[in-house]
């Protein structure tokens, strides 16, 4: 099946400092990227919808502007966590639409904010 | 997209079929069924999609109930490294489509 990787796989940072996560397609262009945040024990939520050459929407109650989106090729988007908060460590996983039918997901980075 | 509503868990003998059931008894007549699977730790796994008809890939088969309402994926012979929480999902198969995820079905395959 298609890939699709992200970097970092983990990442440590101290409070209030910006985190950038990428999210690469790597065999297959992606007009369409998806973004969910996992806590531990729970299931898969999905925070925003990100499309090349526009902006992404978010779910209800992500906030945009601390969760910024930019997609700005077809094989790449990123998510910067912006001032990030112990409470936004969570596990970051990234997907992207290979035509119509099937979603492929990346390996997910590990974000710990101390 | 239309909810869906799978057992917690599940436990199965190494060797032996593992059949997972979902429920999705409001599903839409342009949505399809899409299994996934998480190994701890890691991104979801692709398994197989279908619409109406049954499906049979390298890993699963999907079996897809004449009315829609349910579906059941079957792992023929589990191993060990089957064990995982698997997700069904129903969903558009349309390029601005997007899944939901349920709590899933923690499958244990035991020795």
């Amino acid at each position: 099946g298609a890939v699709v990787s992200q970097h970092p796989s983990r990442v440590i940072c101290k409070s209030g400092t910006s985190v950038k996560i990428e999210c690469r397609s790597l065999d297959f262009q992606a007009t369409t990227m998806f973004w969910y945040r996992q806590f531990p024990k729970q299931s898969l939520m999905l925070m925003a919808t990100s499309n090349e050459g526009s902006k992404a929407t978010y779910e209800q109650g992500v906030e945009k502007d601390k969760f910024l989106i930019n997609h700005a090729s077809l094989t790449l988007s990123t998510l910067t966590v912006t001032s990030a908060h112990p409470e936004d460590s969570s596990f970051y996983i990234c997907s992207a639409l290979a035509g119509a039918y099937e979603q492929y997901f990346g390996p997910g980075t590990r974000l710990t904010v101390t | 997209d239309a909810k869906t509503t799978q057992p917690p868990s599940m436990d199965c003998a190494e060797g032996r079929a593992a059949n997972l059931p979902c429920n999705h008894s409001t599903i839409s007549g342009n949505e399809y069924v899409y299994w996934y699977r998480q190994i701890h730790s890691q991104g979801p796994q692709y398994i197989i999609h279908g619409l109406k008809n049954n499906e049979t890939n390298e890993m699963a088969s999907l079996i897809i109930t004449e009315d829609r309402k349910s579906s059941t994926l079957i792992l023929p012979h589990a191993t060990l490294r089957d064990t995982a929480v698997y997700y069904c999902i129903v969903r558009v198969a349309l390029t601005a489509g997007k899944s939901t995820f349920g709590d899933g079905t923690t499958l244990t395959v035991k020795p």
